[in-house]
């Protein structure tokens, strides 16, 4: 099946300071990805929606200038945490849509970015 | 806005026995998901459910999806040690953003 990686797996950084995640769809072409935030044992949330080549959109409550998504190819986003704190801490899924068809929405998910902000 | 709910968000089973999850939409969905995510994994797409009261089966793994196209859910036979992780059904709402239900974590007991 299709395969999405993501880097890096883990990450610990100084509370002020920014980190960049990097998700890309190794074997297919990604018009769209997502962006998800799931703190433990709890269900992932959905953040951002990643458009190649457009703006990103962003769910309520996420805010856009702490969170940089850049969607600069069709196998590359990237997501920034900027002027991260303790409260960012928190594991960071990315996921590709691989469009199969009309009514075909699978997505690949990466391994995870687990971010650790001391 | 649109709700995915999932229950049970627990569940103990002794190893052999059956296991079902159940997810339930607010809205009308066009169609559902299902992940399983292992411990410590990442969710790992599983199926997907388009057309009304569709059955679907993989292996020891049955998924339906309601009349309704409002509810779905996921039986596993005869549970084994490797079904061990959380089980999400997810869909998409009317912007095709998926919604992810809260899961329901399966632990089997030897």
């Amino acid at each position: 099946g299709a395969v999405v990686s993501q880097h890096p797996s883990r990450v610990i950084c100084k509370s002020g300071t920014s980190v960049k995640i990097e998700c890309r769809s190794l074997d297919f072409q990604a018009t769209t990805m997502f962006w998800y935030r799931q703190f433990p044992k709890q269900s992932l949330m959905l953040m951002a929606t990643s458009n190649e080549g457009s703006k990103a959109t962003y769910e309520q409550g996420v805010e856009k200038d702490k969170f940089l998504i850049n969607h600069a190819s069709l196998t590359l986003s990237t997501l920034t945490v900027t002027s991260a704190h303790p409260e960012d801490s928190s594991f960071y899924i990315c996921s590709a849509r691989e469009v199969a068809g009309i009514f075909s929405y699978e997505q690949y998910f990466g391994p995870g970015t687990r971010l650790t902000v001391t | 806005g649109q709700q995915v709910m999932q229950i049970p968000q627990y569940q103990h089973v002794q190893e052999g026995e059956d296991f079902t999850t159940y997810c339930n939409s607010s809205t009308t969905l066009s169609n559902i998901q299902w992940y399983k995510q292992r411990p410590g994994g990442h969710p790992v797409f599983l199926i997907q459910l388009v057309k009304s009261g569709e059955v679907k089966k993989q292996k020891r793994l049955t998924f339906q999806f309601g009349e309704a196209k409002k509810n779905s859910s996921l039986h596993i036979t005869a549970t084994q040690t490797t079904d061990v992780g959380t089980y999400f059904c997810a869909g998409p709402d009317r912007d095709d953003k998926i919604i992810f239900g809260k899961g329901t974590r399966l632990h089997i007991l030897p």
